[in-house]
């Protein structure tokens, strides 16, 4: 199995620009979660998925940030317009059915960097 | 509501020693407990779970941890450190509630020293 795969892996863009990170996760899983890290913050839950339907979206920091699951088998997290402060890495997770007790399968991670 | 936090945000042992990382959660129902690892420029990956079986949790390279629920703690250990272990750790408790959100505590940094 591929795991799940993110892309791009890197990003710099410039303030204002929008930014879309990708994600596919695992064949199967039916839950999908993304997070982002930063040494001020940690790892914050922003928005998962279940069946394709956004079921928490109460990480998300403000509407400049929209995630979307078309299907079973890709995602988006969209920034516009982007800031300095959203420099981070983000991951996607899968699990199975998001059910308590289920392991989480991580993307390697999106490195980005807004100037 | 469920919390979780670690107690250490770094931790030095000598090659060869053993690891103590510690970990205390709060939660109002039963959880599910999980050590997840971090290496440099890489993404988490599952150590170890408690999901309500044996107390006593193997996972993988030698790490184990036990539930002890008098405590609210699930501490992570290990015999002996290896220089690969060098990393970040992340506990993680779940316990069914906001729709099966998992909370990541702070992360505690390994250091290995040769």
């Amino acid at each position: 199995d591929a795991g799940v795969i993110q892309s791009p892996r890197h990003e710099v863009t410039e303030m204002g620009q929008e930014v879309t990170l990708r994600c596919k996760p695992i064949s199967g899983h039916n839950s999908l979660f993304w997070y982002r890290q930063t040494m001020m913050r940690g790892l914050e839950l922003l928005i998962y998925f279940n069946n394709n339907v956004p079921i928490d979206d109460s990480g998300m920091p403000e509407d400049r940030f929209s995630a979307k699951m078309p299907n079973a088998s890709f995602s988006t997290l969209k920034i516009q317009p982007s800031e300095p402060r959203d420099s981070a890495v983000y991951f996607c997770a899968s699990s199975l059915a998001g059910r308590k007790g289920e392991t989480q399968y991580f993307g390697p991670g999106t490195r980005l960097l807004v100037l | 509501a469920q919390s979780v936090t670690q107690l250490d945000s770094h931790v030095s042992v000598s090659e060869g020693t053993p690891v103590l990382l510690r970990c205390n959660y709060s939660s109002s129902y039963s959880p599910s407990l999980f050590w997840y690892v971090q290496h440099p420029n890489k993404g988490l990956q599952l150590l170890l779970k408690y999901t309500s079986a044996a107390t006593l949790v193997k996972g993988i390279n030698g790490f184990e941890a036990e539930f002890k629920k008098s405590e609210t703690s699930f501490h992570l250990t290990k015999p002996s450190a290896h220089m690969s272990d060098a990393a970040e750790y992340f506990c993680v408790v779940s316990d069914g509630t906001g729709g099966f959100k998992t909370i990541f505590g702070a992360g505690t940094r390994l250091f290995v020293k040769a």
